[in-house]
This record gives C-alpha cells, structure tokens and sequence, in this order.
C-alpha cells in the first residue's frame, strides 16, 4: 500500500525556524517532492530528494533519509507569507511522474 | 502569462448534470495531468497524458473522460455528476517522466448540489 504521514497543523512564530516532517511507506521509491500551497491557490514545486542527505535552496531546506522512509522540511527565519500548507510527495517508480501526495501540514505563521 | 491556465475556475451545477474542464500550457511541456484535491486536502493524481497519449489512469470512475486533443491541451469531461464529484480539479504539466516538477494550474472548484 501507499502511505504517507505528515502532521496535520503546525504554528510557529515570525522570524523563527520551523520543521515539518514527513513518513512514508510506498511500494517503489524514486525522489521526494515538497510543494507549497496557499489556502486557494495552486501547489508550487519547493524541493526534491532522491539521495540521502540534505539539499539546501535558500531559506527551505529537505531532508531524506530513505532507510527510515523519512523526510522534513526546514523553513527559516518564517515570515507571514510562508502560512501555507505544505505537501510532501513521492514518487514511486522510475519514469513516471504520479506522485503521490500526503495530506498536507497547514503552517500558520504569528508575528 | 499564465502558464497553465483552467477554465471554469468555479462551476456550480446540479446532480446528474454533464461538465467540463478546460486546461491549455503554455510552457511546450510533454505531459500533463489531471488531479483531484477533495474537502480535507487531499491531492490525488486521476490521470496523465504524454504527448497526447493516455499513460497514467487511476481508479477513476468511467464518467470521468479525459481529451487531449494536442500536448498543450487536456480538458476533462464529466458525465452524471454525483455530489461526491464536488472537489478543486487541478491540471498540470511537466518536461515529462522523470522530472517531478508539476506546474499547477489555479484549480476548477466544482459544486454538485
């Protein structure tokens, strides 16, 4: 079966550093995405791992560790406009782009 | 210029009615997707298409019926409409396999009353 975990909400503050952490359990492995999506907007493409380790893109940064089937995302110094849900993916098979999706973490960020 | 770009971006219609979706990109990507994002956030992948060609169809009932009638365009026909239907429909589009980089269109939220 598929199965991908993340926690439902999350808060934090202004200027802070938040981690979202995502499991999975999926029948094939081939790179995890994070998206972010505004409340009535369309997903946008944050991240992407399919090594072990960390990948840097200025404040976000993903984590992978494919031994645990685990994955986070880390948001530094948050500002308002990061208060969006945030969309781990997997991608299960080579050549193919059906990503699979958790439910999403809303992310609320307070000055 | 938007990107990928959907129309309706709302439609309200009763049960048992027949809707569509339209869906154009504009970014000369190969593949293009169907998605559905129901009340609780859901994101699930309904179907895709490469260059035309139908290549991912999930567990999606037959009244759902997909066109493609070039690569820059994938519209989404739905036949007797059920209040379950009722959901924000995304398309979106890729380089092609092995990209997973989505570009998402702003969704279709329909309402089956």
């Amino acid at each position: 079966g598929q199965n991908i975990d993340q926690p439902t909400e999350m808060t934090a503050t202004e200027g802070a550093i938040v981690q979202i952490n995502c499991t999975y359990q999926t029948s094939g492995f081939n790179g995890l995405f994070w998206y972010q999506q505004h409340a009535g907007e369309a997903p946008t493409f944050l991240s992407y791992n399919v090594l072990d380790g960390l990948e840097e893109k200025g404040r976000f940064s993903s984590f992978l560790s494919r031994s645990k089937g685990y994955s986070y995302l880390l948001l530094k110094e948050l500002q308002m406009k990061d208060s969006a849900s945030y969309l781990c993916a997997v991608r299960g098979s080579y050549n193919t782009d059906k990503l699979i999706f958790g439910t999403g973490t809303r992310l609320q960020v307070f000055p | 210029d938007t990107a990928v770009s959907q129309t309706p971006k709302y439609l309200v219609t009763q049960m048992g009615n027949d809707k569509s979706i339209k869906c154009e990109q504009n970014l000369g990507h190969d593949t293009m997707y169907w998605y559905k994002q129901d009340s609780k956030k859901f994101l699930k992948i309904m179907f895709s298409y490469n260059n035309k060609e139908l290549i991912i169809n999930e567990t999606v009932p037959n009244r759902f019926s997909p066109k493609s009638p070039d690569k820059a365009h994938l519209n989404l026909h739905i036949n007797s409409l059920e209040l379950g239907d009722s959901a924000v429909y995304f398309c979106a589009s890729s380089w092609g396999a092995n990209t997973g980089e989505l570009f998402f269109g702003e969704g279709s939220r329909l309402t089956v009353l």
